[in-house]
């Protein structure tokens, strides 16, 4: 167990619905990554948030936001979803922007 | 284009022999390289880490090797026992962040230990 929590595990939804996605950090950590992992592919990078700020932006979708509250858990929210959006969805975190990152199980979005 | 390239999308090997995972890479100023191991259903643990100052760190059955010169870097996992089989993933550390993010993942490798 990473310490990292993510809900929920499985999400099943249609086109065009809008989604969020919840990641709670380690405790002591203050740095949420986001990253999506397609069929066949590596993990994606989407996004960086530390203590609340953006700290750094992947190739995430304009229809991909995210945020990262004062009890330091984050959200990701995927709008207007499309079939290709269909994947695996993880949540890490760190203490600051360390190279070892702590990942969650994982949110799977299958949109039909 | 890819910065961090795992070739082999799988591996099979015999239980009790060595398994060997290869990973290249294509920025010479990447500092600091990572794996981690990912079963079905969980996200991925860190394993093993090395700095481009090393050319080899040990933990127990598994050693990573660095050859910078060839922008190379290999998982050794000796001897390999079932439990192992998982999807290996090499990170590498982007010290500029920036929108690749300050882990840079190559595509993984399915390493099956057979009985």
């Amino acid at each position: 167990d990473s310490g990292v929590t993510q809900t929920p595990k499985h999400l099943i939804t249609a086109t065009g619905q809008r989604v969020t996605l919840r990641c709670s950090p380690r405790s002591g950590d203050l740095s949420v990554y986001w990253y999506q992992q397609s069929l066949d592919q590596g993990l994606q990078f989407l996004i960086q948030y530390y203590n609340g700020e953006e700290r750094a932006k992947g190739n995430i979708l304009e229809r991909f936001s995210a945020q990262q509250f004062p009890d330091l858990h984050s959200e990701l929210n995927l709008s207007s979803l499309e079939l290709g959006d269909s994947a695996l969805y993880f949540c890490a975190s760190s203490v600051g922007h360390d190279n070892e990152q702590f990942f969650g199980p994982g949110t799977r979005l299958t949109v039909l | 284009d890819q910065q961090v390239k795992q070739n082999s999308p799988s591996l099979s090997v015999q239980e009790g022999r060595i398994s060997i995972l290869n990973c290249d890479y294509t920025n010479s100023m990447f500092d600091y390289f990572l794996w981690y191991k990912k079963y079905p259903a969980e996200g991925p643990t860190f394993l093993i880490s090395i700095s481009s100052i090393k050319d080899k760190n040990e933990d127990g059955r598994f050693t990573v090797f660095l050859n910078k010169s060839a922008k190379h870097l290999s998982l050794h996992i000796v001897p390999s026992q079932p439990g192992d089989s998982a999807v290996y993933f090499c990170a590498a550390s982007n010290p500029w962040g920036g929108s690749q993010g300050n882990l840079i993942f190559g595509k993984g490798t399915k390493l099956s230990v057979k009985p």
